[in-house]
């Protein structure tokens, strides 16, 4: 157990709904990173937040956003799905930038 | 830029047999290394890691040796068992790249009892 929590584990949504995906870091993690794992594209890096600010863009589409909370849980909101968007969504966490980073089991996202 | 490159999978082997996936890198910095490596049905988890040349990495009986004269990070285990059936992932951070994890493509390992 890496101490990185993501809820749902599953979901199965329609094209063109909306859906959020939570994210807990370990405890005392400051920063946090969501990544996109698909069949097609590999491992693909989303976004990484700091304390509650946005630290670093990836390939994130802009039908997606993101946020950290104060109390550091992260959210990542993705709209309009299209089935394309069906992946494995990991969210993980580091103490700081540069430190080591653990991540969550992922959230399944399946668009039908 | 940063990239990581894996031996191309799939890899199959019996149970007992030793195990080397080859990774090699390009950073503009120092990087630290990591090998990941996701089950069958779960997230990714940390195996191993290394942070400075020469540096050796090791747990559950595998190892890998932070090379900075060949670039590489090749992840070896002595005798493999079924429970190591798993995507194994090659990676690395960079400073000069603010930390970002890259990935390599995985390597799908299979271990036949």
């Amino acid at each position: 157990d890496s101490g990185v929590t993501q809820t749902p584990k599953h979901l199965i949504t329609a094209t063109g709904q909306r859906v959020t995906l939570r994210c807990s870091p370990r405890s005392g993690d400051l920063s946090v990173y969501w990544y996109q794992q698909s069949l097609d594209q590999g491992l693909q890096f989303l976004i990484q937040y700091y304390n509650g600010e946005e630290r670093a863009k990836g390939n994130i589409l802009e039908r997606f956003s993101a946020q950290q909370f104060p109390d550091l849980h992260s959210e990542l909101n993705l709209s309009s799905l299209e089935l394309g968007d069906s992946a494995l969504y990991f969210c993980a966490s580091s103490a700081a930038v540069g430190n080591t980073i653990y991540f969550g089991e992922g959230s399944w996202l399946t668009v039908v | 830029g940063n990239s990581v490159t894996q031996m191309e999978g799939p890899v199959t082997l019996s149970e007992e047999a030793f195990l080397t996936i080859n990774c090699t890198y390009t950073a503009t910095g120092y990087p630290s290394l990591f090998w990941y490596v996701q089950y069958p049905g779960e997230g990714l988890q940390l195996l191993l890691k290394a942070t400075k040349a020469d540096d050796k990495g090791s747990n559950k009986g595998f190892e890998a040796t932070y090379r900075k004269e060949t670039t590489s990070f090749h992840l070896e285990k002595g005798s493999v068992q079924v429970s190591d059936s798993a995507v194994y992932f090659c990676a690395l951070t960079d400073p000069t790249n603010d930390y970002k994890l890259s990935f390599g493509a995985g390597t799908t390992v299979t271990v036949r009892a």
